[in-house]
């Protein structure tokens, strides 16, 4: 089993759409949690790291499930420059390797 | 405040040939990890280095390879290179502290290195 897993898609939604993508994690253990956002060839960079609360970045909602292991990512009122690769990411403490999911590919329709 | 620079952009080596990929820290952080992201994939730790040593390293042989500077910049090194290499590296630097807390990551814009 992949430490984690998310749904490779390509999700194809048209402009002002919401969108969620899911990703489960094996480590119990992990203890941080985000999510990264990738440009075709490009690094990727932090879209906002996910709390056990749950937190809201503007258009973006991220919800962490600790007990099924789980973490999901909203998007409202989708953009076309939300298109973009969404990798899903744990690590065991803030400072420990970050383990990258395969990533979630969106692309945002006119 | 600079950011994380790599070089070189792009390499074209042949199988069997070895590689040097480096990458400048972003001021301030002493941490340095590499990554590989083959394609269709995400990326894949391959070793950290804190204070020149290695502390960690991923599911790789012994041909990946580093080292760390005084200065915090890094090396990664790849011997006898395979056509499964041909990957794009990432190095993201990051300032851990001596109470074990740490900044958060900042990744390079990669080395995309194509082996033939």
């Amino acid at each position: 089993r992949k430490e984690v897993e998310q749904d490779p898609g390509p999700f194809n939604v048209p402009e002002g759409a919401t969108v969620a993508f899911n990703c489960t994690y094996s480590n119990s253990a992990s203890q941080s949690f985000f999510w990264y956002r990738q440009d075709c060839r490009k690094e990727p960079k932090l879209l906002m790291s996910v709390y056990s609360s749950g937190n809201e970045d503007g258009r973006f909602t991220a919800q962490l499930n600790r007990a099924s292991q789980y973490i999901s990512l909203l998007i409202r009122d989708s953009k076309l420059s939300d298109s973009a690769t969404y990798l899903c990411v744990v690590s065991f403490s803030g400072n420990t390797p970050l383990v990258f999911g395969k990533g979630t590919r969106l692309s945002v329709i006119a | 405040e600079t950011g994380v620079t790599q070089s070189p952009t792009h390499l074209i080596k042949t199988r069997g040939q070895q590689v040097t990929l480096r990458c400048s820290s972003q001021s301030g952080h002493n941490t340095v990890s590499w990554y590989q992201q083959a394609l269709g994939q995400g990326p894949q730790f391959i070793f950290q280095y804190y204070r020149e040593e290695e502390n960690g390293r991923g599911n790789f042989p012994p041909r990946f390879s580093g080292l760390q500077f005084p200065n915090y910049s890094s090396e990664l090194n790849v011997n006898a290179l395979e056509l499964d290499d041909s990957a794009l590296y990432l190095c993201a630097s990051s300032l851990v502290r001596l109470t074990g807390t740490g900044s958060g990551y900042t990744f390079g814009s990669g080395t995309r290195l194509t082996v033939v």
